[in-house]
C-alpha cells in the first residue's frame, strides 16, 4: 500500500464543515502537512502540525492528529466555494532526510 | 507567490525535441526538488538536491536530466520524451533535508504543464 493515503473526493454544501482524512504508515513521522492546490497552480502550504501535538487550530482550519492510529484530519469550518481545490496530506520523518511524502490528494467540491 | 518560480508555465514538445524546465528560489533554501504530478497518481518525487548535490534519484528514466548549478537554481533537461511523460512538473524548495527540528516545510512553484506530442 501507499505510505500516505487519502480518499480521492469529498463533496460538501457551502456553509457546512468539511473533514478531509489522511492515514500514514511511518511511525517516525515528525511533521505532518496539509497543502492546497487550486486549478492550474502549484501546491500551497496551508498548515502543519508537529507529531507531539494533538490539535492545531488556525482560523477556519482545525488539524487533528491521532498518532496511535496514524490518522490526520483537516476540518474546514464554514466551507466556501473558494475552498474547492485538491488537498494533499504530506509527512516527513525523522529517519534521515526530511523529504516530504505526499498522498494522492483529495478533491474537495463545494456546491451552493 | 511562494518564492519559487518556474518557467515556462506551459510547454508543448515533440518526442524528438530537447527542452529545459527552470526553477528559481531566493528563499535561502538549501534543498530543491523535482516532482511529477500525473492524473490519478500520487505526487512522484523525481530528484532531490541538497547544497547542489544530488541526494536522491527515484529510478527516473535517463531522458530526464537534472542540473543544479547553484542553490538558487534547478533545471530539468528533457530529451526524447514519451507521451506518457505529459504531466505537471513541480519544483519545490525547503530549508534543508538534514536538519532535525528545523522548519521543514517545502515551498512549491506553480509548475510547468508539459504536453508531449
Amino acid at each position: 500500500g501507499e505510505d500516505v493515503e487519502q480518499s480521492l473526493f469529498l463533496s460538501v454544501r457551502e456553509g457546512d464543515s468539511s473533514v478531509i482524512n489522511c492515514t500514514y504508515t511511518d511511525s517516525s513521522s515528525t511533521y505532518l502537512y496539509w497543502y492546497k492546490q487550486e486549478p492550474g497552480a502549484g501546491l500551497q502550504l496551508l498548515t502543519y502540525i508537529f507529531s507531539n501535538m494533538d490539535m492545531k487550530q488556525d482560523q477556519r482550519l482545525t488539524v487533528l492528529l491521532n498518532k496511535k492510529d496514524k490518522h490526520l484530519s483537516l476540518r474546514i469550518a464554514d466551507t466556501q466555494t473558494g475552498d474547492s481545490a485538491i488537498y494533499f496530506c504530506a509527512e516527513t520523518s525523522s529517519g534521515g532526510s526530511y523529504i516530504p511524502t505526499f498522498g494522492r490528494g483529495t478533491s474537495l467540491i463545494v456546491h451552493p | 507567490e511562494t518564492g519559487v518560480t518556474q518557467t515556462p508555465r506551459h510547454l508543448v514538445m515533440g518526442m524528438t525535441n530537447k527542452k529545459s524546465l527552470k526553477c528559481e528560489q531566493h528563499l535561502g533554501h538549501n534543498a530543491m526538488y523535482w516532482y511529477k504530478q500525473s492524473a490519478k497518481k500520487p505526487l512522484e518525487l523525481m530528484f532531490v538536491y541538497s547544497l547542489e548535490e544530488r541526494v536522491e534519484n527515484n529510478s527516473v528514466p535517463s531522458r530526464f536530466s537534472p542540473e543544479c548549478p547553484n542553490s538558487s537554481h534547478l533545471f530539468l533537461h528533457l530529451h526524447t520524451l514519451q507521451p506518457e511523460d505529459s504531466a505537471l512538473y513541480l519544483c519545490a524548495s525547503s530549508p534543508s533535508v538534514e536538519l532535525p527540528g528545523a522548519d521543514t516545510e517545502a515551498f512549491f512553484g506553480q509548475g510547468t504543464r508539459l504536453t508531449v506530442v
